[in-house]
């Protein structure tokens, strides 16, 4: 069965501090993962995903398929970057088309 | 187009009433996903549909839930006799994989539902 963890359920950082949010994954195929960003009062939405290898509002995040893990990760925190943070897997080898999700991580940046 | 849109976004029901919500995807989205979400905790999938096929069903997904989407546009989601358990906020979203490995699947404000 596929799982994802995120050990953190609050994480907060200073203003310019950097921040990492982790996340571990659990899975015996080939997984596809994905960052989704939830901010207050807005509907959940994609920040990253791995295969793009892109930065997005200054995040980046690497899969570690030795580690099994897909941390995020922004060198300078920003006030607007508070939010809840969800880890997702898929698999991409044709299986499940459902996201396996962590429970989330609760980002403050404080002043 | 606004996104996927969601009614009701909140539902409070008693114990043992069904309930039906609807889910209105991204126009020429052929997937279509529902998902769950209890306090605390992330999404948990549900099912999918591409176009009117049902084609992907999760163990929590009870035979108490049914869900439809009878002319791969809109779909419903039907719980029967409810029971508290069920109280979560109920997720849609759609997507349009035309080349899959760049699939992104767009979510609905969500329906928040309360059995009491």
């Amino acid at each position: 069965a596929q799982r994802v963890t995120q050990p953190e359920k609050l994480l907060s950082v200073f203003k310019g501090a950097p921040v990492e949010l982790k996340c571990n994954y659990s899975y015996s195929g080939s997984p596809e993962l994905f960052w989704y960003v939830q901010y207050s009062r807005q509907r959940l939405q994609l920040l990253l995903r791995h295969i793009s290898r892109e930065s997005i509002k200054g995040f980046t995040a690497d899969l570690n398929k030795g580690e099994t893990s897909f941390h995020l990760k922004k060198p300078f925190a920003q006030e607007e970057d508070s939010a809840m943070y969800y880890c997702a897997l898929r698999d991409s080898g044709g299986g499940a088309d459902g996201l396996t999700f962590g429970k989330g991580t609760h980002l403050i940046i404080q002043p | 187009d606004t996104g996927v849109s969601q009614d009701p976004r909140h539902k409070i029901t008693k114990r043992g009433q069904n309930v039906t919500f609807r889910c209105d995807p991204i126009s020429e989205h052929n997937r279509l996903y529902w998902y769950r979400q209890t306090l605390g905790q992330g999404p948990e999938f549900l099912t999918y549909f591409q176009n009117e096929a049902q084609l992907e069903k999760s163990r929590l997904l009870s035979d108490r839930f049914s869900a439809e989407r009878p002319k791969g546009s809109f779909s419903t989601l039907e719980i029967q006799r409810t029971e508290q358990g069920d109280s979560a906020m109920y997720l849609c979203a759609s997507s349009f994989p035309g080349l899959r490995r760049v699939e992104t699947q767009y979510f609905g404000p969500g329906t928040r539902l309360l059995v009491l």
